[in-house]
């Protein structure tokens, strides 16, 4: 059973730029959370989404931030018009049900550099 | 949703059992408690949960004792591959995961 997957683990982009991380959660998890992680800090949760349902994106930026997860296909982390701040290690965890109280298995993570 | 406070740092030699104590004094009555691992430039790697008494399995025990306002990752006769970040968190299902977050968890130095 293939682990959770994220790509591209590295991504650089330039200021002003869109950037889109890809995740394919576990096989049979239908549960995915996006988590971001400035270097030498912990990790901060951004959003927790179902299949075609966004469930928690308390933590996501107002703006320039979406996040979906289609019915087919990986979620998707977009990031537009990035700017330097935006450097930081992305990464997402899936898990196979909302009653599993933070059992997630975290994939490898894409570090976005904004030069 | 309950607040944890773990040590910021802690130092231990191989061969050694570490206990690294995590505090959530208001912990609700349907929270779980779960820790994580984390080593530089990878993704948290689930290690225990748990919800009262004691837990173990192949890699750690996590011990809560009867008010569960606190708990405890044992780690026996740990290694230099042991060095890492380890995170507690309290919760009582991930419908909760927008309210917390990792924090700065426990970096634990094992040293030849």
């Amino acid at each position: 059973n293939a682990g959770v997957m994220q790509n591209p683990r590295h991504l650089v982009r330039r200021r002003g730029q869109e950037a889109r991380l890809r995740c394919s959660p576990m096989k049979g998890h239908s549960h995915v959370y996006w988590y971001r992680q400035l270097p030498e800090e912990g990790l901060k949760f951004m959003v927790y989404l179902q299949k075609e349902n966004i469930i928690d994106e308390s933590g996501m930026p107002k703006e320039r931030f979406s996040a979906e997860f289609p019915k087919e296909g990986p979620s998707i982390l977009r990031i537009q018009q990035v700017v330097r701040g935006d450097s930081a290690a992305y990464f997402c965890a899936s898990s196979p049900s909302s009653a599993t109280a933070y059992e997630q298995y975290f994939g490898p993570g894409t570090r976005l550099t904004v030069t | 949703l309950a607040k944890t406070t773990q040590p910021i740092s802690m130092d231990s030699y191989e061969g050694q059992e570490v206990n690294i104590t995590c505090s959530h004094n208001n912990i609700a009555t349907n929270d779980y408690i779960t820790w994580y691992q984390q080593f530089p430039s990878q993704g948290p790697r689930f290690i225990i949960q748990g919800y009262k008494t004691k837990v173990t399995n192949e890699v750690a025990s996590l011990f809560i004792p009867a008010d569960r306002k606190s708990s405890t990752l044992s780690l026996p006769r740990v290694s230099l591959s042991d060095t890492a970040v380890y995170y507690c968190l309290v919760g009582g299902s991930n419908t909760n995961a927008g309210k917390s977050t990792f924090g700065d968890g426990t970096t634990l130095t094992v040293k030849p």
